[in-house]
């Protein structure tokens, strides 16, 4: 069975430096993964995905991803925060031949001036 | 290109009450889903259509029914309302590449936030 784990609910950081949002995912096959981000009273949009190419995933707006395999793990990073930067992002799994994405429960950036 | 359309944004229901939450795509894309958020809990998936002409049942569907009527538009009803279904409701669609869905991100729908009392 798939999963998904963010490890922290709530990070906050100062402008300009770096951010590291954490995800730990349980799949049985080779996963697709994914961060969304979600402004307030927004809908959610793609950062950045993992389809089994390069493991170093470079997504918009600066954030990048690394999927370790021995880890189970994918997580997001940025080297400077911005203020626009403040909103929640979500890990997603997804299985090949499947049609199910599993979200984590989410973590809130807050980012402080 | 409007991508993912959702109608209405905003609702309010009394208990019992029933409405329909429409879901529009011009992506071509095979499969819609339909997910709530609530605090805390990231997205729960209701039902999804993988593609036209087929739905099934996701991780919440108790109290809700969908309907994929053409291949853009995929409607989520609530026939009863109840005070538990009080969320945010967000359409998704995704397309395919290969013999796999799972490798295409979806494309999410700006939400219908709906209140039952």
């Amino acid at each position: 069975a798939q999963s998904v784990t963010q490890l922290d609910s709530h990070v906050s950081v100062s402008e300009g430096t770096p951010v590291l949002l954490r995800c730990n995912y349980s799949s049985s096959y080779s996963p697709s993964l994914f961060w969304y981000v979600q402004h307030p009273n927004k809908g959610l949009q793609l950062l950045l995905k993992y389809t089994s190419a390069a493991t170093l995933v470079k997504g918009i707006n600066g954030f990048e991803a690394e999927f370790k395999k021995s880890e189970t793990s994918f997580h997001l990073t940025k080297p400077s925060a911005h203020m626009s930067d403040a909103a929640e992002y979500f890990c997603v799994v997804s299985n090949s031949g499947t049609y199910k994405y599993i979200f984590g429960t989410g973590t809130r950036l807050k980012v402080l001036a | 290109n409007a991508g993912v359309t959702q109608t209405p944004k905003f609702q309010v229901l009394k208990t019992g009450q029933s409405m329909t939450l429409q879901c529009a795509q011009d992506m071509n894309h095979n499969s819609m889903y339909w997910y709530r958020q609530d605090p805390g809990m990231g997205l729960r998936l209701i039902y999804y259509s993988a593609s036209e002409g087929t739905t099934d049942k996701g991780e919440v569907p108790n109290g809700y029914n969908v309907s994929r009527l053409n291949k853009r538009e995929f409607s989520l009803r609530l026939e009863s309302a109840a005070p538990s279904q009080t969320s945010v409701y967000f359409c998704a669609s995704s397309g395919q590449t290969g013999k796999s869905f799972s490798y295409n991100e979806q494309f999410f729908g700006p939400g219908t936030r709906l209140t039952v009392l």
